[in-house]
């Protein structure tokens, strides 16, 4: 089945910093979500990017798919400590089947 | 709603034993998935259902892992017997097929440790 990669697999910031975390394909994608998960907790949904080259934002939070659908991006302005977990992206295929990538852990430095 | 439901929440069990994992999903849900989550392995698929019926079973590691759905608010994940390398956290999510955004709602979680 497809598979995604996502890099880095670890992030360390600097409180107020920016950072970007990317999940790459090497097929075409239909569509891509990305989840976040907070320490000892679950998955949450964040966002669904279906359009090629989409631009959404969610507060300090952009996320992009891009021009050929077989990439994303996450980018985090000024970075809080309330930012800290993993970020995946999870890729559904057409029978609904959901694969997540293994994810960037994001730790903040105050 | 009160969203999936999985029990218990943590499971300590002896190795050679059977573990049985307890999931709800939102009611209306057509799809549910059972994850495992390891450090080393991350969050892994195990198995997927639609409209009760398996739909694939190729991440179920062993012959020792089975699931069920005989209904549409609940479903199992048996391990028998188990192994101290079934330790992870194992998670049930629900989605509900559509034109538009299909996220998948997340339990709390069992976090399994077999000594």
């Amino acid at each position: 089945g497809q598979q995604v990669m996502q890099i880095p697999q670890y992030q360390h910031v600097q409180e107020g910093e920016d950072f970007t975390t990317y999940c790459n394909s090497s097929t075409t994608l239909s569509n891509i979500q990305w989840y976040k998960q907070r320490p000892g907790g679950h998955p949450v949904f964040l966002i669904q990017l279906v359009k090629s080259g989409e631009v959404k934002k969610q507060k300090r939070l952009t996320f992009q798919f891009g021009e050929a659908k077989k990439n994303s991006s996450l980018h985090i302005t000024a970075t809080q400590t309330t930012d800290v977990g993993t970020y995946f992206c999870a890729v559904p295929d057409s029978w609904g089947k959901l694969q997540f990538g293994a994810g960037t852990q994001v730790v903040v430095t105050p | 709603d009160a969203g999936v439901i999985q029990s218990p929440r943590h499971e300590v069990t002896e190795m050679g034993q059977e573990v049985t994992l307890r999931c709800k999903p939102i009611s209306g849900h057509d799809y549910l998935f059972w994850y495992r989550q390891t450090m080393m392995r991350g969050l892994e698929l195990l198995i997927y259902f639609n409209n009760n019926v398996p739909i694939d079973d190729s991440g179920m590691p062993e012959d020792r892992f089975s699931a069920k759905m005989p209904n549409a608010s609940f479903s199992t994940l048996k391990i028998q017997p188990s192994e101290p390398r079934d330790s992870a956290v194992y998670f049930c999510a629900s989605s509900l097929a559509g034109q538009g955004v299909t996220e998948a709602f997340f339990g709390q979680g069992t976090r399994l440790t077999v000594v």
